[in-house]
């Protein structure tokens, strides 16, 4: 248990549908991130929030849209994804956004399939 | 090229057995991240280390900064360490990023 939730755990969702997933961390923390893990792939940072401010955004197709409503809340909105979407897609978060020197706590992940 | 480069891709080995996974890095970084991945899918930080050596319990961090290396060891294995191990250098002040390395599948056998 790192103090990051995520749900749903798994998703199964048509091109069509519109989904979201939700990340919630209990640590206090100021900055929270989005990653995709795709299969035999580093890790791809997609989103990063510091202080409920997107600070950083990786050339990531619109069809996915972050949310930070307050600190300690993170959702990513889905809709007419592709087939190559599919992943696990990882939420962390750190005291605050210094990657050189903070440590960071994942959550659990969500498997997402589109079909 | 990934800036950051793991070796072996997958290791298997007996219990008990001093496992060691090596991590190479291409530009200067101001700290090395060790992760552990257990089957599921959740990350969870092992070390962070920007120079010398930390020691976990079980498992043991390096790093040689001059020779852009670090390696990550476990001894006397055991089937519950069984997990993918990724390295991650952070480049911290105004680039702030973090690259990964690709993982290393481990499976420690009975």
């Amino acid at each position: 248990e790192t103090g990051v939730t995520q749900t749903p755990r798994h998703l199964v969702m048509g091109m069509t549908n519109k989904k979201s997933l939700k990340c919630e961390q209990h640590l206090g923390h100021n900055a929270m991130y989005w990653y995709k893990q795709s299969a035999k792939k580093p890790l791809e940072l997609m989103f990063v929030y510091s202080l409920e401010e997107r600070v950083e955004n990786n050339s990531v197709p619109s069809r996915f849209s972050p949310e930070c409503p307050n600190s300690s809340h993170l959702f990513l909105h889905l809709h007419t994804l592709q087939p190559e979407d599919s992943a696990l897609y990882l939420c962390a978060s750190s005291q605050d956004f210094d990657l050189g020197t903070d440590t960071q706590y994942f959550g659990p992940g969500t498997r997402l399939t589109v079909l | 090229k990934n800036e950051v480069e793991q070796s072996p891709q997958n290791l298997t080995a007996q219990e008990g057995e001093f496992i060691t996974i090596n991590c190479s890095y291409s530009v200067g970084i101001s700290a090395l991240h060790w992760l552990q991945q257990h089957p599921g899918g959740g990350i969870v930080s092992l070390f962070m280390l920007s120079s010398g050596k930390k020691k976990h319990g079980r498992l043991i961090a390096t790093i040689n900064i001059q020779e852009k290396h670090s390696s990550l060891h476990i001894t006397a294995s055991h089937p519950r360490d069984s997990a993918v191990y990724i390295c991650a250098g952070a480049y911290g002040g105004a680039t702030n990023k973090l690259i990964f390395g690709t993982g290393t599948l481990l499976a420690v056998q009975p």
